[in-house]
Parts: structure tokens; C-alpha cells; sequence
């Protein structure tokens, strides 16, 4: 049973610091990991996706993979009270549909 | 960008209805995708299409069926609609099966 993993807070931080969202899985088949951000009550939106270990960068946002760890996190810097919302973790093997994590509620605080 | 609509934002009916709910997408997607979210329960898969009247179940398949008969729209069926199917549906598509997924606004339906 593949499963992904997030803790599901929810994780509270100041305007301004640094929100860090973490992600394991349990399948080493997968190669492709997705974030997303979902607003209550509305549908889920893609902020970034990775594919190789190490970091990308899109703006404030960070994504880390660390394959060898099976796990994946989402840096958000300079965090604003719009950035509040619930962030699911999804991955992707070559042969199989996305798993997605049940989510992590980030909470930010003006 | 990539658009995929949803027929109804919010939907009321009663138990024993045949329940229809449509998913169009624009970017000529070959996969396509019907979640329902629960609260503490996240997304669970239903079913998916992987081409015109393809289809595979997911992992709640029970209680549904789905239809895609053109490329662009997959509708979910609830053939006799029960209570412990009031939920938020989904619909995402996506280019290949394990790539990115793009959702619609989502479905709230109630059955009474």
C-alpha cells in the first residue's frame, strides 16, 4: 500500500518567518512529488512540483526531495496570512496514479 | 491554462436519486479523475479514465459509476444516492497517469 505522510497540524507561524511543510512516502518507486495548496472550501491548486533531489525554487516557495530519506518538504519564506491554508503532499511512480497525503494546515499570524 | 469545470457548485438530493455529476476539461488531457474529500479523510480516488471509455476504479469505486464518452468530459453516476455519500467531489485531469492533476472548483453535495 503506498502511502504518503504529513502531519496534519496545524503548523502556526508569525507574518514574515519561514512555514516548513513536511512529506515522507513510503513507496521508493515514486519519481515525482506535487504540492499543492487548497483553501477552505475550495478546490486544490498546484504550487510547485519536483522531480530530483535537492531543492527547487519558485519565488517564496522551496521544494525539497530527498530520495534516499523518502522525503519531501515545502519552504514557504516571508509567509503572509494569505498563505494560510491547507497543503497536501502527492506523489507519482511511473506506473500508477498520484497518491496524495491527507494534508497540513498552515496557520499565519499577522 | 489548463481549465476543467465542474457542473454544479453545490447540489441537493434526496436519498434513492440518480445523482449525475459532469467534469469537462480544455487541455485535451488524456486522464481524468473523480476524488471525494472527507474531513480527516482527505482525497480518495473513485475512479479514473485513462482514455475514451477507458476506465479503472479507484479505491471507493463502490456505489458510483462513471461515464467518458468524448475525450473532454467524464461524468460521475451515483445510481441511488445514500446519505454517506454527502461529500465534496472532485474532478482533476491530468497528461500522463502519474503527472500533475489540475482540479475543478469541486462539487458539495448533500443527500438528504
Amino acid at each position: 500500500q503506498k502511502e504518503v505522510e504529513q502531519n496534519s497540524g496545524p503548523l502556526s507561524v508569525p507574518e514574515g518567518a519561514i512555514a516548513s511543510l513536511n512529506c515522507t512516502y513510503s513507496d521508493r518507486g515514486s519519481q515525482s512529488f506535487f504540492w499543492y495548496r487548497q483553501y477552505s472550501g475550495k478546490s486544490p491548486e498546484l504550487i510547485m512540483f519536483i522531480y530530483s533531489n535537492g531543492d527547487k525554487e519558485d519565488g517564496r516557495f522551496t521544494a525539497q526531495l530527498n530520495k534516499a530519506s523518502q522525503y519531501v518538504s515545502l519552504l514557504i519564506r516571508d509567509s503572509q496570512p494569505s498563505d494560510s491554508a491547507t497543503y497536501l503532499c502527492a506523489g507519482g511512480s511511473g506506473y500508477s496514479t498520484l497518491t496524495f497525503g491527507k494534508g497540513t494546515m498552515l496557520l499565519v499570524s499577522p | 491554462d489548463v481549465k476543467v469545470t465542474q457542473s454544479s457548485r453545490y447540489l441537493v438530493k434526496r436519498t434513492g436519486e440518480k445523482v449525475f455529476l459532469e467534469c469537462v476539461q480544455d487541455m485535451d488531457h488524456e486522464n481524468m479523475f473523480w476524488y471525494r474529500q472527507d474531513p480527516g479523510l482527505g482525497l480518495r480516488l473513485i475512479y479514473f479514465s485513462y482514455d475514451v471509455k477507458m476506465k479503472e476504479k479507484g479505491d471507493i469505486p463502490e456505489g458510483y459509476s462513471v461515464s467518458r464518452e468524448k475525450k473532454e468530459r467524464f461524468s460521475l453516476i451515483l445510481e441511488s444516492a445514500s446519505t454517506n455519500q454527502t461529500s465534496m467531489y472532485l474532478c482533476a485531469s491530468s497528461w500522463v497517469r502519474e503527472g500533475e492533476q489540475y482540479f475543478g472548483p469541486g462539487t458539495r453535495l448533500t443527500v438528504t
